[in-house]
């Protein structure tokens, strides 16, 4: 696609379900981020990936969170009993990676946990 | 601990105005420094990036200041208009590590 797109763009789940977020970066593109993005708190850094290395986790809050990247393209970021605090919009983006640092954004999955 | 600190939180101009805001970080290793627009229900759009190698970047109306010994860097809008009104984002990241550091954003309103 032409740009980054993700799915579901609003979700609403009672606490304690488990939710998942798609991601599916633009094509081509090697590098793959998530951040959280809570009212007045900016942008987060939840996790990266860059092509096949190990990603960098040191952003998720809490074991509830992982995600993953299946084939080097779409990601799932995966949220597992989730709490009233989880409630934000949730971003990916993605980059060229090495040399490159622009990051194209998604326009967010809106999670709300009730 | 916040590794880049943008001020004000809110900015509000009027049509034709300056608008100005500020960020300051921490990591002497940062070496590219963007910032985002992000309009309501969107995600974060690159709007301009500077590298410490120069001190100012200009693009139509919008002027990126750099301070490398302040650990400072500014966004400019000149002749803000209605249209501009969004958040903005200033970030930083390093060499070596693509992950950008974005400030907490500041809410501007350019009122017509």
């Amino acid at each position: 696609g032409a740009g980054v797109s993700q799915s579901p763009s609003n979700k609403v789940t009672e606490k304690g379900k488990d939710v998942e977020l798609r991601c599916d970066p633009i094509s081509g593109h090697t590098a793959l981020y998530w951040y959280r993005q809570s009212l007045g708190q900016g942008l987060e850094f939840l996790i990266y990936f860059q092509g096949n290395s190990a990603p960098d986790k040191s952003g998720l809050p809490s074991d509830r969170f992982s995600a993953e990247r299946t084939g080097g393209s779409v990601s799932t970021l995966t949220i597992q009993r989730t709490q009233q605090e989880d409630s934000a919009v949730y971003l990916c983006a993605s980059s060229r990676g090495l040399g490159n640092t622009e990051a194209f954004f998604g326009q967010g999955t809106r999670l709300t946990v009730v | 601990q916040q590794q880049v600190k943008q001020s004000p939180q809110s900015l509000i101009v009027q049509k034709g105005g300056i608008s100005i805001i500020n960020c300051a970080y921490e990591n002497t290793a940062f070496d590219y420094f963007p910032w985002y627009q992000q309009f309501p229900g969107k995600g974060p759009a690159l709007l301009i990036a500077i590298r410490p190698d120069v001190s100012e970047k200009k693009e139509g109306r919008f002027t990126i200041s750099f301070n490398k010994s302040a650990k400072q860097f500014s966004l400019h809008i000149m002749d803000s208009q209605p249209g501009d009104s969004a958040t903005y984002f200033c970030a930083a990241s390093k060499g070596g590590s693509y992950i950008p550091t974005f400030g907490r954003g500041t809410s501007l309103i350019v009122h017509p």
